[in-house]
């Protein structure tokens, strides 16, 4: 059963501190998304790839956040410097764009607390 | 770009009654709408979606209608258990040229006592 895996599970940092999260969509999907969720805002979409380019990162604080795809196998989503205010839930998720059955399947998220 | 409002943010039902989410939504030009599940703890999964060439679709006790005239989209869950106890996130996006961002609603806590 294929999945997104993401690491790690739960971070737990300080202030200013620098944050990497990875995200290994699944093999043969061309798309793939990084979502927060807070208890205030839901489910709110940071930054989406295609065919690992850049689509749409107008959801990201730019000045503290950046997201990249290396390669089709890893997608990393960093914070620097973090904040208490980033503390959330990422999800990444990963779908096939331009397939009939266009499901998107999410990781299991990165529980994020900035001390 | 699209706003997806959810209501209502909180349901309690008893087990085997009816649950019924609804949305709006504010993009004409989306067409299709999914519904995700998410149990406390674990990740969003997708328990059904529509397109907006299909009026109402049916998965055993979960149906999902949509309105194009009036931008709204509604879940219902028949006979409830228990385990279908969670929140649960309607959404929207428009799937054809280059974009394929999915807005999400804010989530409706569903309680079934038993």
């Amino acid at each position: 059963d294929a999945r997104v895996t993401q690491t790690p599970r739960h971070k737990v940092t300080e202030m200013g501190q620098e944050v990497t999260m990875r995200c290994q969509p699944i093999l043969g999907h061309n798309t793939v998304f990084w979502y927060r969720q807070t208890m205030m805002q839901g489910l709110e979409l940071l930054a989406y790839f295609r065919n690992r380019a850049p689509l749409d990162d107008s959801g990201m604080p730019k000045d503290r956040f950046s997201a990249e795809m290396p390669d089709a196998t890893l997608a990393t989503l960093k914070i620097q410097p973090s904040e208490p205010r980033d503390s959330a839930v990422y999800f990444c998720a990963s779908g096939r764009w331009g397939a009939t059955n266009e499901k998107l399947f999410f990781g299991s998220g990165t529980q994020l607390s900035v001390l | 770009g699209e706003n997806v409002e959810q209501h209502p943010s909180t349901l309690s039902v008893q087990e085997g009654d009816s649950a019924v989410i609804k949305c709006t939504y504010s993009d004409s030009a989306s067409n299709y709408f999914p519904w995700y599940k998410q149990e406390l703890g674990k990740r969003p999964q997708l328990i059904i979606d529509i397109r907006s060439n299909v009026g109402e679709k049916k998965d055993q006790r979960i149906a999902v209608t949509l309105n194009k005239t009036a931008k709204h989209f509604s879940l219902h869950i028949t006979e409830t258990q228990p385990e279908d106890s969670a929140v649960y996130f309607c959404a929207a996006s428009y799937r054809g040229g280059s974009n394929y961002k999915l807005t999400f609603g804010k989530g409706t806590l569903l309680t079934v006592n038993p």
